[in-house]
């Protein structure tokens, strides 16, 4: 099954700055999804983006996806200390049936 | 409820034990799914339940690891005769409607299994 790559694997920036983390995919999907991940534990739900689309927003969050290049990027403009958290994106299977996720992103954020 | 609910957050066994593990979705999701987590890794895909049809067990890693729906809402995943590498959190989730993965997943907090 086909499961996205995040890239860089971990990032560390000082608070106010921009934090870009980037995932690439291998095969077609239906849309994207990313989603944030505190202390180990569940993941919360941030964002997700069609197949047919190329940029959305959330509040601080932008995320771009390029289906030619099969990648994506989540942008975080002017972070927090509380932005401090693992990133993942997740792309369906082959099936459609269940997400796979790739092994993340490690975000600080220092005050 | 107003969250995935699963229990319990942390349990420690000896190897070779059987343990249960239990996920109480949102009401009203039709789709649950399990995945697994092991220490500084992504999660990987175990089972997937939509409805009361018949799941999607293409991610169990061995015949040790079952997993039921009863009525289309509380899910248990059985691990038979635990193995140390079995050691991990195990996370479900739950989202509206499943099959085309056109809605995000709620996750729970998880259960952290330990495994001596």
């Amino acid at each position: 099954s086909q499961q996205g790559e995040e890239d860089p694997q971990a990032l560390s920036i000082q608070e106010g700055e921009n934090a870009t983390m980037n995932c690439s995919y291998k095969t077609s999907i239906n849309n994207l999804q990313w989603y944030r991940q505190n202390s180990g534990r569940g993941l919360v739900h941030l964002i997700l983006i069609r197949s047919n689309e190329r940029e959305k927003h959330s509040g601080r969050l932008r995320v771009t996806l390029d289906t030619s290049k099969k990648s994506s990027s989540l942008l975080i403009t002017a972070s927090r200390a509380a932005d401090t958290a693992s990133y993942f994106c997740a792309t369906d299977d082959q099936a459609g049936t269940a997400l796979i996720f790739g092994k993340g992103t490690t975000l600080s954020v220092s005050s | 409820g107003a969250g995935v609910s699963q229990s319990p957050s942390n349990k420690v066994t000896e190897k070779g034990k059987d343990v249960e593990l239990r996920c109480d979705p949102i009401s009203g999701h039709t789709a649950l799914y399990w995945y697994r987590q092991s220490l500084g890794q992504g999660l990987e895909f175990l089972i997937y339940f939509q409805g009361n049809s018949a799941p999607d067990k293409s991610g169990l890693p061995s015949d040790r690891f079952s997993a039921e729906r009863t009525g289309g809402s509380v899910s248990t995943l059985t691990i038979q005769r635990t193995q140390q590498e079995d050691s991990a959190v195990y996370l479900c989730a739950s989202s509206l409607v499943g099959g085309q993965t056109n809605y995000g997943y709620t996750f729970g907090s998880g259960t952290r299994l330990t495994v001596v």
